[in-house]
């Protein structure tokens, strides 16, 4: 099983339908982080979590919610989903201090 | 924090050294230095990362400048399943990192 796991792989939603996308991970790691990537743009971060009531938004949380259920779950959601929210997200872990991040094999969602 | 810049692509042949560049004039005396690569379809891999010293890996070498303002990821003797693009990146205090456009690694045969 990999260490980071996000479901659903792939997912085609209609506009303003809610969506969650979410994240486990079996590292033991107290950090999570949500990325998006789109095409040129590299990845830029929506929303991380220190803990499991440590909550902060990153460079784009506009339009995206999330919920840290447990240490090894991390969910994001589009309560209203946009076209120009599609693109490939990403769930990131790491342990505290300034060690490497785990990623998981990302959510490829596109919204009609 | 602070932020990266690379060259959009560099090409090298197989077997060969390659040596990729990172710029982070502003990074701050605490910040690491940290390196991902993607594949395609897939999710970044972390590669290697550091703070002053050169790091060696079973991956690459990262060799960081004396002022810290620049760094380059040393990947030995490339193979053809090294083509990804390649990530420097740097983790500051609030310990998240944060991402630029990367540079796109070919490798040829």
């Amino acid at each position: 099983d990999a260490d980071v796991t996000q479901t659903p792989r792939n997912r085609i939603t209609k506009t303003g339908k809610r969506i969650m996308l979410e994240c486990s991970q079996t590292k033991g790691h107290d950090r999570m982080y949500w990325y998006r990537q789109d095409p040129g743009l590299g990845l830029r971060l929506i929303y991380y979590s220190f803990d499991v009531k440590d909550i902060n938004k990153g460079e784009i949380s506009d339009g995206y919610s999330v919920s840290r259920q447990a240490q090894a779950k991390f969910s994001l959601s589009l309560e209203s989903a946009i076209p120009n929210q599609t693109a490939l997200y990403f769930c990131a872990t790491s342990d505290s201090g300034r060690g490497g991040y785990t990623f998981g094999s990302g959510t490829r969602l596109t919204v009609v | 924090d602070a932020k990266t810049t690379q060259p959009n692509s560099m090409e090298s042949n197989e077997e060969e050294p390659v040596h990729l560049p990172c710029n982070h004039s502003t990074i701050s005396g605490t910040d690491y230095i940290h390196w991902y690569r993607q594949l395609p379809s897939q999710g970044p891999e972390y590669v290697i990362h550091g703070l002053t010293s050169n790091v060696n890996n079973r991956m690459a070498s990262l060799a960081i400048a004396e002022d810290r303002k620049s760094s380059t990821l040393i990947l030995h003797r490339a193979t053809l399943r090294d083509a990804a693009v390649y990530y420097c990146t740097s983790q500051g205090g609030s310990e998240k990192l944060v991402f630029g456009k990367g540079t796109k690694l070919t490798v040829n045969p």
